[in-house]
């Protein structure tokens, strides 16, 4: 009953460094999305997929890549960190919408700090 | 693209009163209007949504009211308990049940006072 699992919850960059953000969820959802929060600014779409094999852009993709090689995965990676990009990260998955459309179900987030 | 405002930014209020929680959009085409509540440390939870094709939702304590001409949609909370203070986010999408994404408001920190 894991729902949606994100790892790591907390990490340390240096300026530079890169590193890659796993989520994973078993409620066999179509859909996966990462989000960032900052303080004041609510949560806001990085990057979205909308099943194996396919990425999106959201509202700030930039400095940051995903990929969807197995529907139960979703991965951001940061190339190249930077101060501007601490924050803390969200995961969240929801099944195929229609006339049932289910709300997305998050992750608890990994806080990450670039110094 | 869509933008979402939501006021208060804090609202605090005495145990057992109710409190109202505003929201905005500027897509006409938005269909789908959810509220989380978001705990410290945790990720947000959804609590209650609300489709275009209605106007009001109930659930328990929890309603939402949706204004399609206004454009804006509300959070009701009655009976305030100590266990609902948390920061809660009202978000809007144009395709269902978000299938590309949510846009969030920036969220109200709700303070219950015993």
């Amino acid at each position: 009953n894991a729902g949606v699992t994100q790892t790591p919850k907390f990490r340390v960059l240096k300026t530079g460094q890169s590193m890659t953000l796993l989520c994973a969820q078993d409620m066999n959802h179509e859909y996966m999305y990462w989000y960032r929060q900052d303080p004041g600014m609510g949560l806001r779409l990085i990057h979205y997929s909308v099943g194996e094999g396919t990425t999106a852009k959201g509202e700030v993709p930039d400095g940051y890549n995903v990929s969807r090689l197995k529907k139960q995965n979703f991965l951001l990676g940061l190339e190249s960190a930077a101060p501007s990009q601490t924050s803390v990260y969200f995961c969240a998955s929801t099944s195929v919408g229609g006339v049932s459309n289910q709300p997305q179900h998050f992750g608890d987030g990994t806080r990450l700090s670039i110094l | 693209g869509e933008n979402v405002e939501q006021h208060p930014s804090t609202l605090s209020v005495q145990e057992g009163d109710s409190a109202v929680i505003k929201c905005t959009y500027s897509d006409s085409a938005s269909n789908y209007f959810p509220w989380y509540k978001q705990e410290l440390g945790k990720g947000p939870q959804l609590i209650i949504d609300i489709r275009s094709n209605v106007g009001e939702k109930k659930d328990q304590r929890i309603a939402v009211t949706l204004n399609k001409t206004a454009k804006h949609f509300s959070l009701h909370i009655t009976e305030t308990q100590p266990e609902d203070s948390a920061v809660y986010f009202c978000a809007a999408s144009n395709t269902g049940g978000g299938a590309d994404g949510l846009t969030f408001g920036k969220g109200t920190h709700l303070i219950i006072q015993p």
